[in-house]
């Protein structure tokens, strides 16, 4: 069975960095690519970063274009995002999501999330 | 970047009804989208992918389709457990994005 873990969210100030892992267990990670989507309370889906299973293809949203980094380990199954410079309006949300192939295409499995709250 | 405007953002409709929802992008992305049901404190799940496959093990109610930029989905007898908002998202390059959502309500 398929498990997706996201760790790191939590409280922080405006400015400030965080960086979220996703812990990927029950298929071979290192064949499919994936992606960060968040969601703002009572808000819509916001794709926010993708990696493709080679690290070939990497895209960000423009909201985070800059300010992120995505990056995935193959031997350890992970996932992660670095984010610097966080602004209130990246309070969200961060769903780890499995694609259904190598590129960026579709997002087959989600995580249950981690909360990013950016407040001073 | 391609824009995916979705409409409407809202619909109240009755059981068994034929409910519509579309989505429109900003230039041509053949049939790189996909749909994707949310249902209140869960992640969403796909319901249709390549804009008119529909996932396994999704009612045959749902059906995805296709006119130049212009997507739909639709439902064609609602019921109750289609409370849920819809999403549509493409793919046809990076950054990937998504509509911005259409609540149904009965």
């Amino acid at each position: 069975e398929m498990h997706l873990v996201e760790s790191g969210g939590g409280l922080v100030q405006p400015g400030r960095s965080l960086t979220l892992s996703c812990t990927a267990s029950g298929f071979a990670f290192d064949n499919y690519a994936m992606h960060w989507v968040r969601q703002s309370p009572g808000k819509g889906l916001e794709w926010v970063s993708g990696i493709s299973w080679n690290r070939d293809k990497v895209g960000y949203a423009d909201s985070v274009k800059g300010r992120f980094t995505i990056s995935r380990d193959n031997a350890k199954n992970a996932l992660y995002l670095h984010m610097s410079s966080l602004r209130v309006e990246d309070t969200a949300l961060y769903y780890c999501v499995k694609d259904g192939s190598a590129f960026p295409r579709i997002f087959e499995y989600w995580g249950q999330g981690t909360l990013v709250t950016a407040s001073s | 970047d391609i824009q995916m405007t979705q409409s409407p953002s809202s619909l109240s409709a009755s059981v068994g009804d034929r409910v519509t929802i579309t989505c429109q992008a900003s230039q041509d992305i053949s049939n790189f989208l996909n749909w994707y049901q949310q249902k209140p404190g869960k992640a969403p799940k796909v319901l249709i992918y390549d804009a008119f496959i529909l996932e396994t093990g999704v009612p045959s109610r749902f059906s995805g389709g296709r006119s130049g930029t212009e997507f739909t989905l639709t439902i064609s007898r609602l019921q109750p457990e289609d409370v849920a908002t819809y999403y549509c998202q493409h793919y046809d390059n990076l950054p990937l994005s998504f509509g911005g959502g259409t609540k149904v309500e009965i």
